[in-house]
Formats: C-alpha cells, structure tokens, sequence
C-alpha cells in the first residue's frame, strides 16, 4: 500500500524557517517525480513546488515561493523535503505532498500525504 | 504562467442529476490536464489525466472531455458520495497550476 507521510509543521514567527519531510513507503520512491501542494484554510489548491525522481534535478518552483523554498530528496531514505525560509504569513497552509502517477515526470499526482500545517503568525 | 479558470465555482444538484464542470486554460495545454475530487477533510484524489483517461478505480459516471483551452467534467447519475469540491490542474509547464475549484452541494 502506498503511504506518504509529512511531518515539520507547526508554529512560526514571520521571517523564520521550516523543514518539513514526506516520507514514501509501498512504492519504488527514487523513480518517481514528486511535489509540494499546499492548501490555505477554506482556500484552494496551490502548487508549491515539484522534484524529478532519481537524480532530483531538475526542481520546480512557484513564483510565490522561488527563492525561499528549496525542495530536495533523499532517495536513500524514501524522503522528499521542503525547506522553507523567510515566511510570511500568506505561506500558512496544509502542505500536502503528492506522488507522480507514473514513472517518469507527467505530474499529475495519484497518491497525497494527509498534510501538514504551517502557520506563520506573530 | 499558464491560468486555469473553473466554472461554475458552485453548483446545486440532485442525486441522479448529470453534472458538467468546465475549465478555461489561458493558453492551450494540449490534453496535459487532471480532474481531483476533494472531500472536506481530506487530501484531493485523482479522478482523470490526460483530459479524458480514467484514474484506475474511479466510477464510470466520471468523464471528462476536451483538449487545448476547453476542459469538460462530466459527472453522470450523481451519487451521494460525489458531493465534494473538484478541481483541473494543467501540466502542459511549470509553474503548474490549479482552478479555483467547483463545489457540488446538495440541492
């Protein structure tokens, strides 16, 4: 059974950083693109940020993010990553992570972690 | 960036009832585009890729239609579990991105 499990979130004063983590299990995790989708409460999904397999190259980014965001992988530990620095308060979100529905890198995501809130609030 | 624009953002409907949602893209996507299905509380689930081709486990009554800038969900019978919010995502580049989404209530 695929799972991915996040974990990092919590509390943050703007300006402050965060790492969180995606672990993947049930599936071949290094031959998968991955990415970031995070959720405002009562708002839409966003697209944060997305992760060819194997090499990890190339990374993707949103605009709202370039620059602050930098996502990475572990293939070794199953473990996709997002580190998050100099936050603002319009970065507070569930952030889920999601798995490529096939091998290769066609981004469209069959499989999503259950999230993990980032609340940025002084 | 490539924006993606649903309508209706709300719709009222009967279980039975047929439903269709649209998605605009801002420039054409050729068919790289995806339907999810969000329920409150929970993480998005992938109904349709390609445009048109079916996610392996979803329900028949599940459609959709279309390529370039024009994008159809069709949901037929509507059942009571489909009462959710969706959404189209494209892949056609990067930065990807979502519609607003489409709530589906129960009239």
């Amino acid at each position: 059974e695929v799972q991915l499990l996040e974990s990092g979130g919590g509390l943050v004063q703007p300006g402050g950083s965060l790492r969180l983590s995606c672990t993947g299990s049930g599936f071949t995790f290094d031959i998968y693109a991955m990415a970031w989708v995070r959720q405002a409460p009562g708002k839409g999904l966003e697209w944060v940020s997305g992760i060819s397999g194997t090499g990890g190259n190339p990374t993707y980014y949103a605009d709202s993010v370039k620059g602050r965001f930098t996502i990475s992988r572990d293939n070794s530990k199953n473990t996709l990553y997002l580190q998050m620095n100099n936050l603002r308060t319009e970065d507070t979100a569930l952030y889920y992570c999601a798995k490529d529905f096939k091998t290769g890198a066609h981004y469209f995501f069959d499989y999503w972690g259950q999230g993990t809130l980032v609340t940025v609030s002084s | 960036d490539i924006q993606m624009t649903q309508s209706p953002s709300s719709v009222s409907a009967s279980v039975g009832d047929r439903v269709t949602i649209t998605c605009r893209a801002s420039q054409g996507i050729a068919s790289y585009l995806a339907w999810y299905q969000q329920k409150p509380g929970k993480a998005p689930n992938l109904l349709i890729y390609a445009a048109s081709s079916l996610q392996s486990g979803v329900p028949s009554r599940f459609s959709g239609s279309g390529s370039g800038t024009d994008f159809t969900l069709t949901i037929d019978s509507l059942q009571p579990e489909d009462f959710a919010t969706y959404y189209c995502q494209h892949a056609n580049s990067f930065p990807l991105t979502f519609g607003g989404g489409t709530k589906v209530e129960i009239k």
